[in-house]
């Protein structure tokens, strides 16, 4: 069974372009959620999704990110335009949906954004 | 505000030795502890968990700790190896949280 996949793996953009990250989830899972770690800083929530449906986008920083999820499938973040603190690794993860609290999640190898 | 966060940001250990990485957690309401590795250039994989009504668990090589009296949490390697080398997240969730909260992480290095 296929893992989470992110692409692309590595993305060097310059300051005020648009890149997006996209995440394909395991199948059948309907959490989706992102994350993000800054050099040497604690992995940060961004959001979650259940289904096709923002469940919470308390941990988006700005509304220079925009994260969509078409059809509950695949899901894509995008961050336009970019700025330099947006440098970091970001990653997607998933996991079922069953009884809350205690469940798995399971991490992609994440997006490694350098912004220059 | 509520954070969980790590004792040491690296831990220097020789191949063979048992490892011990800590963790402090300040939300009293956490009711489930995880614990990933991540390696380098790789997303953080699951070790191991625990729920709060249990204070000790054991995988292949690793036991979690939990003392829920001081807010604290436990990763004991035994016999670390190399391939152990890797930053060590603990996190955690609370109330039915799908979300897990993660820590800053420690750095395991391993020496052969």
């Amino acid at each position: 069974e296929a893992g989470v996949t992110q692409f692309p793996s590595h993305s060097v953009i310059e300051k005020g372009q648009t890149v997006t990250l996209r995440c394909d989830p395991i199948s059948g899972h309907d959490n989706l959620y992102w994350y993000r770690r800054v050099m040497g800083k604690e992995i940060k929530f961004l959001l979650h999704f259940v289904k096709e449906s923002k469940q919470d986008e308390s941990g988006m920083p700005n509304n220079r990110f925009l994260a969509e999820r078409t059809g509950g499938t695949y899901s894509t973040l995008k961050v336009q335009p970019a700025e330099l603190e947006d440098s970091g690794v970001y990653f997607c993860a998933s996991s079922p949906l069953g009884p809350s609290g205690g469940n798995t999640i399971y991490f992609g190898e994440g997006s490694w954004l350098t912004v220059v | 505000g509520e954070s969980v966060g790590l004792h040491l940001p690296t831990l220097s250990v020789q191949e063979g030795d048992n490892s011990i990485i800590n963790c402090a957690y300040s939300n009293s309401a956490s009711d489930y502890f995880i614990w990933y590795k991540q390696e380098s250039g790789k997303g953080p994989q699951f070790i191991i968990d625990i729920r709060s009504n249990m204070d000790k668990r054991q995988g292949q090589r690793v036991t979690v700790l939990l003392n829920k009296t001081v807010k604290h949490l436990s990763l004991q390697i035994a016999a670390t190896q190399p391939g152990d080398s890797a930053v060590y997240f603990c996190a955690e969730t609370a109330g039915g949280s799908y979300i897990p909260t993660f820590g800053r992480g420690t750095s395991l290095i391993v020496h052969p």
